[in-house]
Parts: C-alpha cells; structure tokens; sequence
C-alpha cells in the first residue's frame, strides 16, 4: 500500500536551534517526494522535492532534505529555527504525471519556543 | 504568474444554499485538484481533472459538484451540504512535468 508517515505529530523547539522532521514513505514505483507548509489558515506551500539524482535537495527559507532509499525516509532539516517557522509540515509522495494525486502525511506541527 | 486564485476566501452558507468555489490559474497546468482540509489533517483529495476530463472522483456526496469550464478554471458547486462539511477547500494545479502540485490559499466553508 501506498503512505506516508510522518512520526511526530507536535515538536517544540528553541528558536536559534535545529530541527529534523521525520517521514517515511511505501511507494511502488520511484517515488517523487515534497515537503509543504502550511500556516494557520493558508494554502500549502511547496519547501522542496526529489526527482532524482543528489539525494540532498535544498529548498527555500533554509530547508533541506535528504532521500535515502535503504530508509524509504525524505527527512526536512534546517540548521537554526526562526520563530517564523512555526506552522505544519507536510511530507507528501506522488508519481511524475498530470493528474496523479498526493499522498500526504498527517503533518507535523511545530512550535517555536523563544 | 505562479499563482492559483480562490474565490472567495470565506463563504457561509446553510444547509438549503447553493453556492459555488471558484478556482484559476494561469500557469498552463492540465491537471487541477479539490481537496477538503479539516483542522489539523492533512488535506484529502476530492476530484481530479486531467485535460478538462474528470478522471478522480473519491467517491464525494454528490452535494459536491466539480466543474471545468476550461483549462483554467475549476468551480465546486455546492447545495444542501452539511455542518460537517465545514472545511477548508483547496484548489491545487499542476503541469505534470514536475510532480508537485501547486495551491491556491483556500475558500474557508462554514455550514451552519
């Protein structure tokens, strides 16, 4: 079956440190993952994804994520936390097609701590 | 332009109301998306629309009615829904060529 498991529901975390957000996927097929955001009350935004190629993507606001495959994982890091970054956070695997749907996490949400 | 457009951003409507969500987007993607998004879930996909055509249907009540004028436009038309259809509903595209999807901000639904 295919899912996506994001372990954490609720992290806390100091502003000024880093932070890793977990998820793992069951993909059949080569799997295209992301990583979304989401402020209370607003749309998804998209923080990065893997195709293919370096396993280590970079995304915007600082974000980056690693695929490893021997895992089946595609976790989030960013090495210092803003206070901004407090929201929730979607990992997300999909199929490289118009018209394929999704797969979403439950999210994570994150809380920063001052 | 990068931008998928919802209208309107909060609509309340009783449960004998039809009303409708209307999405837009400009950026030439052939594939456009409903999702609903309760507090603190993820969103769950509703319809898909693939070169105009209906080709995902999550098996949705049929108060829920989707609709693709054309490759840009994807409307929801709503009647006699019901208070637990409170939710929020997005409208999302994409090109195909690149996976991800891209997402308007929302139409907040409030069924009284």
């Amino acid at each position: 079956a295919q899912s996506v498991t994001q372990p954490d529901i609720h992290i806390t975390v100091s502003e000024g440190a880093s932070l890793e957000l977990r998820c793992n996927y069951s993909y059949g097929a080569t799997p295209y993952l992301f990583w979304y955001v989401q402020s209370p009350g607003q749309g998804l935004q998209l923080l990065l994804k893997y195709f293919s190629g370096d396993t280590l993507v970079q995304g915007i606001k600082g974000f980056e994520a690693e695929f490893k495959r021997s895992q089946s994982s595609f976790n989030l890091r960013k090495p210092s936390v803003h206070w901004s970054d407090a929201a929730e956070y979607f990992c997300a695997v999909g199929a490289r097609q118009a018209g394929t749907a999704l797969i979403f996490g439950k999210g994570t949400t994150l809380s920063v701590s001052s | 332009d990068t931008e998928v457009t919802q209208t309107p951003k909060h609509l309340v409507m009783g449960m004998t109301n039809k009303k409708s969500l209307k999405c837009e987007q400009h950026m030439g993607h052939r594939a456009m998306y409903w999702y609903k998004q309760k507090a603190k879930k993820p969103p769950e996909l509703m319809f898909v629309y693939s070169y105009e055509k209906l080709s995902i249907n999550e098996s949705v009540p049929s108060r829920f009615s989707p609709e693709c004028p054309n490759s840009s436009l994807l409307n929801l038309h709503l009647h006699a829904l019901q208070p637990e259809d409170s939710a929020l509903y997005l409208c999302a595209s994409s090109s195909g060529e690149a996976g991800e999807l891209f997402f308007g901000e929302g139409s907040r639904l409030t069924v009284l």
